[in-house]
Formats: structure tokens, C-alpha cells, sequence
């Protein structure tokens, strides 16, 4: 167990609906990053959001946006939805140690749109 | 263009033996390596890193490999046990603080008793 948790675990919906995957950081990690892993490829970065503050952005569409609460939980939104967003949405926190960066992933959320 | 490139999409390795999985990357700035181990229906685990300033970190059973001038690095499991079965992901990043990791497609390990 990583100490990252995500929710929903599953998610099943339809073309052009709206979605929200949320994560929790392992306690005391103030960054967050958000991956897409669709079939056959690796993961893919889309954002980096650290103490509340985005801070890099990777192949996110203008269709996803996210966030960090003041309580360093971030959602991740996910709107006008196509049947090539079905996807494992991950999330990570990290923690920095004698300058290098260890991230830590959650179970990640399966979302498949029909 | 893939900046980490793991060319083995599966590996066949017995009990025992020794297991070698090679990732290669193109960009001379990356400095700080990972591999990341995933069962199916889990998220990645971290497993071992190595930073451009060394050529080799061990942990236990495994062992990363850095050669900088090919720009290739490796992991060794030995012995290898049917629980490392597993999807394993090289990644690289540049380190600069919080910074991005940039993953290759993984490659399907499946040691067998």
C-alpha cells in the first residue's frame, strides 16, 4: 500500500458526460501529479500540481482540467467525454529527499466510456 | 518521439535465474532513474532508482545499471521468484526538485517455477 488513494475505483459512463477521479496524497506530500495509461502505451503525464498551485503541464486535452484543495487532495475532471478518454487515470504524490524526487502512485481509476 | 524506450515487451525467465530488463533514453538531460513495478489491476511501485552520478544502486535482489554514454540503463533480479512476475516501467526525469517522470511502455516479465 502506497498511501495514495484514489476514487472511484471503476468508473462507467457515456460519450459527452462529465466525470471527477480524486486522490489522495500520502500524508505530508505536497505534490501531486496526475498519468494516463491507455492500452498498450506507458504513462502518460498530465499535470503536476504542487501545495495548491499547478505547476507543469504534460498531453492534458483543453477537455481536463484539475485542481489541489487546500487539504493537498486533488481532483482531476474530465468533461465532453470520448470513447478515446477510456483509459487508468493515475494519480502519484512525492516526496523530495537529498534532491532527488521518489513518486508514489495510487491504485489508479479504470474509466471507460461507452 | 519516445525519450525512454523499453524495446522487450515481454521476458521469459525461470525460477532461479537471472532476469536483465533494458531501457534505453535519448535525452541527455535526464539525470535520475527509476523502475516501477505493476501488477495488474494496481498502481506502479517504486522499486530501485539511480541517479547519473553513479553506475550502479543495489536493493536485495536488485541491482540498476546506468551506462551515461549510451544512454542505456538495466535492472537485474536475482534470484528471480514467480512473484516478480510483473509489468516493469522504466522511467527518467530530470532532477531540479519536484520534476516530471517520463515512463516507457513497460516490459511484461513472467518468471516461471
Amino acid at each position: 500500500d502506497s498511501g495514495v488513494t484514489q476514487t472511484p475505483k471503476h468508473l462507467i459512463t457515456a460519450t459527452g458526460q462529465r466525470v471527477t477521479l480524486r486522490c489522495s496524497p500520502r500524508s505530508g506530500d505536497l505534490s501531486v501529479y496526475w498519468y494516463q495509461q491507455s492500452l498498450d502505451q506507458g504513462l502518460q503525464f498530465l499535470i503536476h500540481y504542487y501545495n495548491g498551485e499547478e505547476r507543469a503541464k504534460g498531453n492534458i486535452l483543453e477537455r481536463f482540467s484539475a485542481q489541489q484543495f487546500p487539504d493537498l487532495h486533488s481532483e482531476l475532471n474530465l468533461s465532453s467525454l470520448e470513447l478515446g478518454d477510456s483509459a487508468l487515470y493515475f494519480c502519484a504524490s512525492s516526496v523530495e529527499a537529498a534532491g532527488v524526487e521518489t513518486q508514489y502512485f495510487g491504485p489508479g481509476t479504470r474509466l471507460l466510456v461507452l | 518521439d519516445q525519450q525512454v524506450k523499453q524495446n522487450s515487451p515481454s521476458l521469459s525467465v525461470q525460477e532461479g535465474r537471472i532476469s536483465i530488463l533494458n531501457c534505453d533514453y535519448t535525452n541527455s538531460m535526464f539525470d535520475y532513474f527509476l523502475w516501477y513495478k505493476k501488477y495488474p489491476a494496481e498502481g506502479p511501485t517504486f522499486l530501485i532508482s539511480i541517479s547519473s552520478i553513479k553506475d550502479k544502486n543495489e536493493d536485495g535482489r536488485f541491482t540498476v545499471f546506468l551506462n551515461k554514454s549510451a544512454k542505456h540503463l538495466s535492472l537485474h533480479i536475482v534470484p528471480s521468484q514467480p512473484g516478480d512476475s510483473a509489468v516493469y516501467f522504466c522511467a527518467a526525469s530530470v532532477i531540479r526538485g519536484y520534476s516530471t517522470l517520463t515512463f516507457g511502455k513497460g516490459t511484461m516479465l513472467l518468471v516461471s517455477p
